[in-house]
């Protein structure tokens, strides 16, 4: 019984180059979020996403960040051109439909921006 | 003011007693709370959740929700060195309409052998 699935689970970057951040949910899960961890800080929700729609990205930057959950597939976080303030911890999370907001996290994906 | 409000810490038990976390949310109709534990470098995992006023008790876990005081709180019985962690409180916040939790900094927890 996989749980959420994340890779790569560490990516290192150098400034300006683009990150692909990959999330798989549990079988059968339909929502999808990504949340984002700084050092030292909590978790910040950024955008959350239903097959092939996003339904509420008001966490996420609005420049450089995209999120798709396509029909089949992972679900990608990408960030363009990154800087080293994107240096972070970036989880993704998953819940049923019907189940309410329970969220069950990946092992999340740690990327280095030199 | 913060949405969700933790103490830092750290909070230090000694082994086998019963630590408390504490957790206070602004959005007063806010409907479901969850208290995860996250160890060091790792993700975070569901311990539980709660949606009504009262007690919930899981094991060694008890959950406490009082909604007129705004707070929710975690008590762990036993502690044990293993329980050592970060405890995170997140709160869906109703009044957004969304299904994102909202996560407190933190408490961390040293449990003393």
């Amino acid at each position: 019984n996989a749980g959420v699935m994340q890779n790569p689970r560490h990516l290192v970057r150098r400034r300006g180059q683009e990150a692909r951040l990959r999330c798989s949910p549990v079988k059968g899960h339909s929502h999808v979020y990504w949340y984002r961890q700084l050092p030292e800080e909590g978790l910040k929700f950024m955008v959350y996403l239903q097959k092939e729609n996003i339904i509420d990205e008001s966490g996420m930057p609005k420049e450089r960040f995209s999120a798709e959950f396509p029909k089949e597939g992972p679900s990608i976080l990408r960030i363009q051109q990154v800087v080293r303030g994107d240096s972070a911890a970036y989880f993704c999370a998953s819940s049923p439909e019907g189940a309410g907001e329970t969220q069950y996290f990946g092992p999340g994906t740690r990327l280095l921006v030199l | 003011q913060k949405e969700v409000e933790q103490n830092s810490g750290p909070l230090s038990v000694p082994e086998g007693a019963i630590a408390s976390l504490n957790c206070t949310y602004s959005d007063r109709v806010s409907q479901s709370f969850f208290w995860y534990r996250q160890y060091s470098g790792k993700s975070p995992e569901l311990i539980m959740s709660i949606y009504s006023n009262g007690d919930k008790e899981d094991g060694r876990f008890t959950a406490q929700l009082n909604k007129a005081s705004q707070y929710v709180s975690l008590l762990i019985r036993d502690s044990q060195p293993s329980d050592s962690a970060t405890y995170l409180c997140a709160v869906n916040m109703a009044r957004t309409g969304r299904r994102a939790l909202t996560f407190g900094s933190g408490t961390r927890l040293q449990v003393q052998p």
